[in-house]
């Protein structure tokens, strides 16, 4: 059971908006910053959002992550198909004294 | 270009121990803290440890506090993870990761290595 808590799958169309939530605690999301991070099939995570809204220099503009309370949301506009792909929120954990993860969204383009 | 690479990793006994290493270049190391992550086969993510430039700050899991310790040589470039007392659940593949260090106390993992696979069984 992950602190964080996430969708198991989301799907789209090509083309499509989808968005990913994440929900956590005021130990967590509540007080810290968000992060995201993208892990295509047999690969190593890659950081796609930081401090909640921010993308790192090579993340294209349709990814976008927002925060609000004790929850997130990753959205991913002109959705295409090698965005398919397993999303996890991460933030620090005052409670936990250390980040904790989303259990993961499995992205599916339809 | 920075890189990032595990090794260490194999099939050990349950409460048996095993040492990974994470070699680190094209970057300064030691001015990064940084991270384990591990990921058991078909799971999400799982952070277990992380470690300041300085060796200062140190941070564990309660998954794994007692049975492993995170370490570094920053002459050496390396960082480690002793890993004692491992359980079948341990099995995974273990990451290490840079944490870029914008703000303090956030899991900014901006370079990741290919992983580790330790496996733990009878």
């Amino acid at each position: 059971q992950s602190v964080l808590t996430q969708p198991s799958s989301a799907s789209g169309t090509p083309g499509q908006r989808v968005t990913i939530s994440c929900s956590g605690s005021s130990s967590n999301i509540g007080r810290k910053y968000v992060y995201w991070y993208q892990q295509l099939p047999g690969t190593a995570p890659k950081l796609l959002i930081y401090r909640s809204n921010q993308r790192p220099s090579g993340v294209p503009d349709r990814f976008s992550g927002s925060k609000s309370g004790t929850s997130a949301s990753l959205a991913i506009s002109g959705l295409r198909s090698d965005d398919e792909a397993d999303y996890y929120c991460a933030a620090w954990d005052d409670s936990l004294s250390g980040p904790v993860f989303g259990g993961g969204t499995r992205l599916t383009v339809l | 270009e920075v890189q990032l690479v595990e090794s260490g990793g194999g099939l050990v006994k349950p409460g048996g121990s095993l040492r990974l290493s994470c070699a680190a270049s094209g970057f300064t190391f030691n001015t990064y803290s940084m991270n384990w992550v591990r990921q058991a086969p078909g799971k999400g993510l799982e952070w277990v440890s992380c470690i300041s430039s300085s060796s200062s700050y140190i941070y564990y899991a309660d998954s794994v506090k007692g049975r492993f310790t995170i370490s570094r040589d920053n002459a050496k470039r390396s960082l480690y993870l002793q890993m004692n007392s491992l359980r079948v659940e341990d099995t995974a593949i273990y990451y290490c990761a840079r944490d870029i260090g914008r703000d303090a106390y956030s899991p900014e993992l901006d370079y990741w290595g290919q992983g580790t696979l330790v496996t733990v069984s009878s």
